[in-house]
């Protein structure tokens, strides 16, 4: 397993501005992600952040609007750009340790008005 | 298309009542799927993961269970402290599929009241 944190816990931010969330690893680890949770909605793929390479975004996200920086092997930050009231949300950051699993950060809710 | 679906939405519970919760997937190779529990204003917490048809893997009151179109998580004698929404993912080791990502369902609210 792993201990992950994250920071901030929530914000609440005016739109058009930008805000980046971290995320700590106790650990070191090759592959971490990021995750978005809306109300209602299961939780979708932004990004896979490997150290030392390009992140991978999925369909429906762009690096423009979510830029990630992986630095080490324990630490990683989503920036979510150019806020709007649509990108109200909990982000998570999850790391792949030994085999399958994946474990959580305690994540971050956002607020944009 | 939705590749997890998790049934039902929410389901209520009396403690000592036991039920169990529906995970049915659609990929094209399965790598492995998880069962994760969810505490308001937290993140997700792992529970098990099943990697082929036939598997159980047990953890005090619940029971995971797994075929080739869906898992069970059987919860045997609830308490009030197993109150969480329930979710459930799944890897794709099919080509074209991301390394790693889970693809999750829904989740099923679930309330143990005493």
């Amino acid at each position: 397993s792993a201990v992950i944190s994250q920071k901030p816990s929530r914000d609440i931010c005016q739109r058009g501005t930008s805000l980046t969330i971290q995320c700590q690893v106790d650990s070191q680890v090759t592959m971490m992600f990021w995750y978005r949770q809306q109300p209602g909605q299961s939780l979708t793929l932004i990004a896979t952040a490997n150290q030392g390479s390009e992140a991978t975004y999925e369909s429906g996200f762009v690096i423009d609007k979510f830029p990630i920086s992986r630095p080490n092997l324990t630490f990683s930050t989503l920036t979510v750009s150019n806020m709007s009231p649509e990108d109200s949300s909990i982000y998570l950051c999850s790391v792949k340790t030994g085999t399958y699993e994946q474990y959580f950060g305690p994540g971050t809710r956002l607020t944009v008005t | 298309e939705d590749q997890v679906t998790q049934s039902p939405e929410a389901l209520r519970l009396q403690e000592g009542e036991s039920s169990s919760l529906n995970c049915s997937y659609t990929v094209s190779g399965l790598r492995g799927l998880f069962w994760y529990r969810q505490d308001p204003g937290k993140g997700p917490e792992f529970l098990f993961t099943l990697y082929s048809a036939g598997e159980e893997k047990e953890k005090e009151r619940l029971k995971a269970t797994l075929t080739k179109k869906e898992s069970f998580l059987h919860i045997t004698a609830p308490k009030p402290e197993d109150s969480a929404t329930y979710l459930c993912a799944v890897q794709d080791r099919s080509r074209g599929s991301t390394l790693g990502r889970l693809y999750f369902g829904r989740g099923t609210q679930l309330t143990v009241w005493p």
